[in-house]
């Protein structure tokens, strides 16, 4: 299946600073990607969808203000936590949909962010 | 009610049995249907896709769909020990837009 890598893999940052996570489609270019949190036992909550080249779309209750993203190529999307506070620490997954094999998604690594 | 629900599980069987993971969707729309396997503190990663009604077999996972009745499941023949993990089951209409994904079914494969 298609490559989707997402940097970084772990980051621990302290309460009130800012943390910058990367998405890549390695080998595919993504007009469209998801960003997702996942707190433990829980399943995955879509946050918002890149466009690339556009402003992203937030789902309702997540302040776009602060979960900063941005889609400059078809194959990089970022997602900027700013002011992270302890309540942030989560799992954060990136995806790709590949329009070549009929829109399957594919996800990054995951970044476990812990703000202390 | 919830756009996708998937049973919680846990569900768990033996070695060698099948699992039988099941899924319901609410929208009618639906046209992309996907099993992901998520083990624990990794992200998930794509197993099955199914399109059309009917069976589809990939080694030992067979992903069955019906779409009058607006199910989707997924079996697990010969289940290993490997195979524990929570199965999501996701849904979308069309091939750029986003999935909507159940809540998960939790899979233990005893030994």
């Amino acid at each position: 299946g298609a490559v989707v890598s997402q940097h970084p893999s772990r980051v621990i940052c302290k309460s009130g600073t800012s943390v910058k996570i990367e998405c890549r489609s390695l080998d595919f270019q993504a007009t469209t990607m998801f960003w997702y949190r996942q707190f433990p036992k829980q399943s995955l909550m879509l946050m918002a969808t890149s466009n690339e080249g556009s402003k992203a779309t937030y789902e309702q209750g997540v302040e776009k203000d602060k979960f900063l993203i941005n889609h400059a190529s078809l194959t990089l999307s970022t997602l900027t936590v700013t002011s992270a506070h302890p309540e942030d620490s989560s799992f954060y997954i990136c995806s790709a949909r590949d329009r070549r094999i009929r829109g399957e998604a594919f996800f990054g690594q995951g970044t476990r962010l812990t703000v202390v | 009610q919830k756009e996708v629900e998937q049973n919680s599980g846990p569900l768990s069987v033996p070695e060698g049995a099948i699992a039988s993971l099941n899924c319901t969707y609410s929208d009618r729309g639906s046209q992309s249907f996907f099993w992901y396997r998520q083990y624990s503190g990794k992200s998930p990663e794509l197993i099955m896709s199914i399109y059309s009604n009917g069976d589809k077999e990939d080694g030992r996972f067979t992903a069955q769909l019906n779409k009058a009745s607006q199910y989707v499941s997924l079996l697990i023949r010969d289940s290993q020990p490997s195979d524990s993990a929570t199965y999501l089951c996701a849904v979308t209409r069309n091939q750029g837009g986003k999935l909507i994904f159940g809540q998960g079914t939790e899979l233990s494969v005893k030994p």
